[in-house]
């Protein structure tokens, strides 16, 4: 199956510092996700980027398909950003199914 | 994008005993997910039900562990039967909306003493 890498493991930010946040995938895909899991276990859905780039407030993140990596930018970072980081990846359609990696957790001091 | 509830949000549950867990969503979809995370670890895919169709269950889970129903377009149970302390999780219940968006319900906490 797809290999799902995720990196740094753990990251410990202060807040108004900015990260990136990696993803490496082991196969082709067309179907790629980011999601912040809240401490209270709620998984959010922060983009569908199976390539390009694009933004959202103080998040942006770039899928490289065809280098089979995703990155995921966190600026000015607030401590409501901590949490665990997935990315998953897998395909559309009728097998539609999504590999998570095994996560990022972040930790914003104040 | 999706409102998705799930019930029950907690329980402790007795070993040999099941549980079973709702989800309901706020209007039509064709595939439902359910997914199971460990203490610490991430999701892994537990089954896909399809309306009107048997569930696709992935490697490692059966069916007699994990029964599932999806009687309609908005609503599925997952069954974890003759729990054991190892099913202690967060069984995660999703789907698949605009531009093949996945979103998440709340998640149901099960602790097996």
């Amino acid at each position: 199956g797809i290999q799902v890498e995720q990196s740094p493991p753990d990251l410990i930010l202060q807040e108004g510092a900015n990260s990136t946040l990696r993803c490496n995938f082991s196969d082709s895909v067309n179907n790629l996700q980011w999601f912040h899991q809240n401490p209270w276990g709620q998984l959010i859905n922060l983009f569908y980027i199976p390539s390009g780039t694009k933004q959202n407030g103080r998040l942006s993140a770039t899928t490289v398909a065809t280098e089979r990596y995703s990155l995921l930018y966190i600026s000015s970072s607030q401590t409501t950003d901590s949490g665990v980081y997935f990315c998953a990846v897998g395909f559309t359609g009728a097998n539609s199914k999504l590999t998570f990696g095994k996560g990022i957790t972040l930790s914003v001091r104040p | 994008s999706a409102v998705i509830s799930q019930k029950p949000s907690r329980d402790i549950c007795q070993r040999g005993t099941s549980l079973t867990i709702q989800c309901q969503v706020d209007s039509q979809v064709t595939m439902m997910f359910w997914y199971r995370q460990q203490p610490g670890q991430s999701l892994t895919l537990i089954a896909t039900a399809n309306q009107g169709s048997e569930a696709t269950y992935e490697s490692g889970f059966v069916i007699d562990k994990f029964p599932i129903s999806r009687p309609n377009l908005t609503f599925s149970t997952l069954t974890v039967s003759n729990m054991s302390p190892e099913d202690s999780s967060i069984y995660l219940c999703s789907v698949e909306r605009l531009h093949d968006t996945i979103y998440f319900g709340e998640g149901s906490w099960l602790t097996v003493v």
